[in-house]
């Protein structure tokens, strides 16, 4: 069983839509969460990240975390076409990390 | 600038022709990392180092070798390259106080013929 796993989509919005991107994860003793944002032919840049449980908000991004489900989620308000981009969960234990496959995130003007 | 930088960025090789893929950041960074991310696997961690002379094994470290002489470098040393080894390959760096911001280079995509 993978460590993470992540819908691959790809989900595609309209402009100033609410986007929800999920993903789960099989440890339940996992702690550290993030949210990486891929753009095409770029390498990963970290959006978020939260410890334990509950919820995080950074402006128009909100993470999430269940653990009694074992649920990631990413928020997105008033997406915007520069949102535009592949979403990957990922997942820290110890020294190492463990990544979802990335949804692939449209937002249409 | 702070940063990842990883050479080269494009590669076709043919199997068994050993190649490097080189990474160096300029953060004074601890950890250095190498992933490959392949369409519907996702990113995985090949190799991964605390510090210099310090290495262990990700994820998928079959068929790679890695060093860490000096704290900016961190090289991806394929000995006889095959074609499952075609792949996007990524270098990220961290401080060892900063335990989940990796910073990551902008790839090197490799096709092993």
């Amino acid at each position: 069983q993978k460590e993470v796993e992540q819908d691959p989509g790809p989900l595609s919005v309209p402009e100033g839509a609410i986007v929800s991107l999920n993903c789960t994860y099989s440890n339940s003793a996992f702690q550290y969460f993030m949210w990486y944002r891929q753009y095409s032919r770029k390498g990963p840049e970290l959006l978020m990240y939260t410890y334990s449980s509950g919820n995080k908000e950074d402006g128009r991004f909100t993470a999430q975390v269940d653990k009694s489900s074992k649920y990631i989620s990413l928020f997105i308000r008033d997406s915007q076409p520069s949102d535009s981009a592949t979403y990957l969960c990922a997942i820290n234990t110890g020294n190492q990390f463990y990544f979802g496959t990335g949804t692939s995130l449209t937002v249409i003007p | 600038e702070a940063q990842v930088t990883q050479n080269p960025r494009y590669l076709i090789t043919v199997t068994g022709k050993k190649l490097t893929v080189t990474c160096s950041q300029n953060m004074n960074h601890e950890y250095m990392s190498w992933y490959r991310q392949d369409p519907g696997l996702g990113l995985r961690q090949i190799y991964y180092s605390m510090n210099v002379e310090v290495t262990d094994k990700g994820d998928v470290p079959e068929g790679y070798k890695v060093s860490r002489k000096e704290k900016r470098n961190f090289p991806l040393i394929l000995e006889s390259p095959s074609p499952n080894q075609t792949s996007l390959y990524f270098c990220a760096s961290k401080a060892r106080g900063a335990r989940l911001t990796q910073y990551f280079g902008p790839g090197t995509r490799l096709l092993v013929l």
